[in-house]
């Protein structure tokens, strides 16, 4: 079946301006993980969602950082004002259940690049 | 607090060799998964293979397999028979069961490089 499909693929964008990233999670899968990749560097997790829960927002850096889940399927990362230091690959990934040794499955991943 | 450390920033291995890739973890939670992902130049998380914490045998997955010493606090990845597409950065990551979090921890990650 398909997997965890995002969009757009690379968004270049100048500072201060507002982007939003999109994420298709596999079908049927109830959880879904927003992460950051910054240059050479580790994934940071910036939020989660499970079902119709409230969100775990702790991983986000700052309050221009917001996303949401329409339906339990679809989910749109938002940053407002960006900043040079926002440029990185923001993954996106599902889990068909809310068990932590369920598999997290990643899409392609967002490259934003902010000038 | 979770942690994981990756002290192996690259490794070089020769086509169809094996290769061991450190990974050694940190957290106060009985209960925890550990996940071993590869991620290409394409840049896409792969899952490879996991281990929970009270499995009592070692976990395969083809040419791959998880050395889990639960007293040490290690969980390396072996790749056995390297291929040249084996090149790619590996990532050991954990997620712990008992307590709130849910998320993933990732360690800073190993590149491999597959030398013909």
């Amino acid at each position: 079946g398909a997997g965890v499909s995002q969009s757009p693929s690379n968004k270049v964008t100048e500072k201060g301006k507002d982007v939003e990233l999109r994420c298709d999670p596999i079908s049927g899968h109830t959880a879904l993980y927003w992460y950051r990749q910054s240059l050479g560097q580790g994934l940071e997790f910036l939020i989660y969602f499970q079902g119709n829960s409230a969100p775990d927002k702790s991983g986000l850096p700052s309050d221009r950082f917001s996303a949401e889940r329409t339906g339990g399927s679809v989910s749109t990362l938002t940053i407002q004002r960006t900043q040079q230091e926002d440029s990185a690959v923001y993954l996106c990934a599902s889990s068909p259940r809310h068990r932590s040794q369920e598999t997290q499955y990643f899409g392609p991943g967002t490259r934003l690049l902010v000038l | 607090a979770q942690k994981i450390t990756q002290t192996q920033p690259g490794m070089f291995v020769q086509e169809k060799e094996a290769v061991t890739l450190d990974c050694t973890y940190d957290t106060s939670d009985p209960s925890y998964g550990l996940f071993w992902y590869k991620q290409p130049s394409s840049g896409e998380m792969i899952f490879l293979i996991y281990q929970g914490s009270y499995d009592q045998q070692n976990a395969t997955e083809g040419r791959y397999s998880l050395n889990f010493q639960k007293a040490r606090k290690s969980a390396n990845l072996v790749i056995s028979a390297s291929q040249l597409g084996d090149s790619a950065m590996y990532f050991c990551a954990m997620r712990e069961i008992s307590g709130s979090a849910r998320q993933l921890t990732f360690g800073s990650g190993t590149q491999l490089t597959v030398l013909p």
